[in-house]
């Protein structure tokens, strides 16, 4: 299914605290992102990351934190300070640098859908 | 800042008919053009996409048309049957190293039996 995976598929968050979702990929793919996609929308862009240890801010990413210590693992921490986090989440992956061929073709995980108790 | 613009947002046909949804980019250096196609509840596939040196590329059902001047590029499904229920998203990117795509705000089709 894409070698793109996401855990957990629901994840409930009490108010105030810190939660964080997973993302892997077994596709050696360099760049991996995070979108919000809320209810009849389309999708936001949180956090991206090229290369390892390295990643940037998205248009959303106030209230959200990453980290991509490996290249196969990207996780997203929703914090306290997301006042609505209440969402699907998407991790996506794509090819970048020398092997680019495919062009900018981004796989999708499954998501992580996220409720606050 | 870059734009990618969808429409329509809703989109309803009769089993059999074609369906047709238009997107405008505002990047000019924009050259890699991909269609997503995303089932309530499921992630987004890649159903078909095209690049800046094609102007059109087809397949079975699905085409797509490119216009690098007029920087629109649609989207277009024939005989639709009621799978191809979904939202729609489509996206523009550069194909350098270290470019984000950029996401329409999607389409959602309902094809009536």
């Amino acid at each position: 299914d894409g070698g793109i995976t996401q855990s957990p598929k629901y994840l409930f968050r009490k108010e105030g605290q810190n939660v964080t979702l997973s993302c892997e990929q077994n596709l050696n793919h360099d760049a991996m992102y995070w979108y919000r996609q809320d209810p009849g929308q389309g999708l936001r862009l949180i956090y991206y990351s090229q290369i390892v240890n390295d990643f940037q801010k998205g248009d959303i990413a106030e209230g959200y934190s990453v980290s991509r210590e490996k290249k196969e693992s990207f996780p997203l921490t929703v914090t306290s300070a997301q006042k609505n986090p209440t969402a699907f989440y998407l991790c996506a992956s794509s090819l970048t640098g020398a092997d680019r061929g495919s062009g900018e073709t981004q796989y999708f995980g499954p998501g992580t859908r996220l409720l606050v108790l | 800042g870059e734009n990618v613009e969808q429409h329509p947002s809703t989109l309803s046909v009769q089993e059999g008919d074609s369906a047709v949804i238009k997107c405008t980019y505002s990047d000019s250096a924009s050259n890699y053009f991909p269609w997503y196609k995303q089932e309530l509840g499921k992630r987004p596939q890649l159903i078909i996409d095209i690049r800046s040196n094609v102007g059109e590329k087809k397949d079975q059902r699905i085409a797509v048309t490119l216009n690098k001047t007029a920087k629109h590029f649609s989207l277009h499904i024939t005989e639709t049957q009621p799978e191809d229920s979904a939202v729609y998203f489509c996206a523009a990117s550069k194909e350098t190293s270290y470019d984000k795509v950029i996401f329409g705000p999607g389409t959602s089709l309902s094809v009536i039996p």
